[in-house]
């Protein structure tokens, strides 16, 4: 069974830094592209990014670009997601999703706010 | 950017009523859309790929077609347990974008 477990999420300041992770099982981790997904509060979805399944190349949505850097960890089946100098417009659900969009976890949610 | 206008953003319908909500997209995606279905407290879950072909253990009410740039998922006739949100990505060219999204609601 596929799983996907999210986590890091919380309450973070504006400015902060912020990494998430993404554990994943239940199939090959390292075949598969990996993306990051958030959905804001309004429910309103936005496609992140993405990472080639070796780590070696990288798509970002252009907002995001110069504040967010996935990685992943082929080893530990893991996905990251590094924030930096958050603002309040990043507050929402973060999901990670294999291939596709297959699969899904149930997300970890951040909440920028002072 | 390729940009997915969704319509309508919210409807009510009734049981059996025959639904569907639109996305149009700005520039050629060829059929490389994926709908999704989100249930309240729930993560997305794929129901159409590639604009026509159903996902594994979606029931064959939801459909998927094309006409031009603007792509279409129909519900034939209306269950309970259709009322959620409804998303459509766009996965042609980077960055994959999303349209607005559609909440299902019972009349």
């Amino acid at each position: 069974e596929v799983q996907l477990v999210e986590s890091g999420g919380g309450l973070v300041q504006p400015g902060a830094s912020l990494k998430l992770s993404c554990v994943a099982s239940g199939f090959t981790f390292s075949d598969y592209w990996m993306s990051w997904v958030r959905q804001t509060p309004g429910k309103t979805m936005e496609w992140i990014g993405d990472i080639k399944y070796d780590g070696s190349y990288t798509n970002y949505a252009p907002s995001l670009k110069n504040r967010f850097t996935i990685s992943r960890d082929n080893a530990k089946s893991t996905l990251y997601l590094q924030m930096s100098n958050v603002r309040s417009e990043d507050t929402a659900t973060y999901y990670c999703t294999p291939g596709y969009f297959d699969f899904w976890g149930p997300g970890t949610m951040v909440t920028v706010s002072s | 950017d390729i940009q997915m206008t969704q319509s309508p953003s919210s409807m009510s319908a009734s049981l059996g009523d025959r639904v569907t909500i639109t996305c149009q997209a700005s520039q050629d995606i060829g059929n490389n859309l994926i709908w999704f279905q989100q249930k309240p407290g729930k993560s997305p879950r794929p129901m159409i790929y590639y604009a026509t072909n159903l996902a594994n253990g979606v029931p064959s009410r939801f459909s998927g077609s094309r006409s031009g740039s603007d792509y279409s998922l129909t519900i034939s006739s209306l269950e309970s347990e259709d009322m959620a949100d409804y998303h459509c990505l766009q996965y042609k060219q980077y960055p994959w974008t999303f349209g607005g999204g559609t909440k299902l609601e019972l009349k």
